[in-house]
């Protein structure tokens, strides 16, 4: 089984939909990450946890919102999905120095939602 | 506004060559180095990370790390056609977030 998983795996909604992304994660990890990838942009951040009441804003969270429902699960949530959040996004997790030494903040990173807004 | 910076290629190798991938970062903070492969449609593999100056090898993959220049790079030896793909680096520093390259592509011709 994966250690990280995403649902759904590939989504096509309209503009003004509410969408909600999903992510668990085996690995026993405290953090969490929500990213998404753009042809020439590259990967960019979108909200991060720390741990379940860590939230916290990255580089791009305009348009979207996070529920962290436990230390397993960290959903994605485009309130009015409009067409330029078509994207493919990445859910991630990680460890963290204290108990994973030389593996500090590797991260790991789930199969990918492909969303496509009309 | 913390920089990673990546030629976007293509690279282009015969098969059995070394692949030679480079990257920049702009904050002379960071303290964490990776390298993910990605290929076409699919989510980011974690190949190396590194941590201290110098070189760090795992099978046919070699990372270096230069602070002083903050110059980080992936040497792939014995490239296989396998191996096409685009490489990304990645750098943390400061609050543990990674920031990404762009990502350079690396073609393997056999």
């Amino acid at each position: 089984d994966a250690d990280v998983t995403q649902t759904p795996r590939n989504r096509i909604t309209k503009t003004g939909k509410r969408i909600m992304l999903e992510c668990s994660q085996t690995k026993g990890h405290d953090r969490m990450y929500w990213y998404r990838q753009d042809p020439g942009l590259g990967l960019r951040l979108i909200y991060y946890s720390f741990d379940v009441k860590d939230i916290n804003k990255g580089e791009i969270s305009d348009g979207y919102s996070v529920s962290r429902q436990a230390q397993a699960k960290f959903s994605l949530s485009l309130e009015s999905a409009i067409p330029n959040q078509t994207a493919l996004y990445f859910c991630a997790t990680s460890d963290w120095a204290g108990t994973s030494g030389d593996t500090y903040n590797e991260q790991f990173f789930g199969p990918g939602t492909r969303l496509t807004v009309l | 506004q913390k920089e990673v910076e990546q030629n976007s290629g293509p690279l282009s190798v015969p098969e059995g060559a070394i692949a030679s991938l480079n990257c920049t970062y702009s904050d002379r903070g960071s303290q964490s180095f990776f390298w993910y492969r990605q290929y076409s449609g699919k989510s980011p593999e974690l190949i190396m990370s590194i941590y201290s100056n110098g070189d760090k090898e795992d099978g046919r993959f070699t990372a270096q790390l230069n602070k002083a220049s903050q110059y980080v790079s992936l040497l792939i030896r014995d490239s296989q056609p396998s191996d096409s793909a685009t490489y990304l680096c990645a750098v943390i520093s400061g609050y543990s977030t990674l920031t990404f390259g762009k990502g350079t592509m690396l073609l393997v011709s056999p």
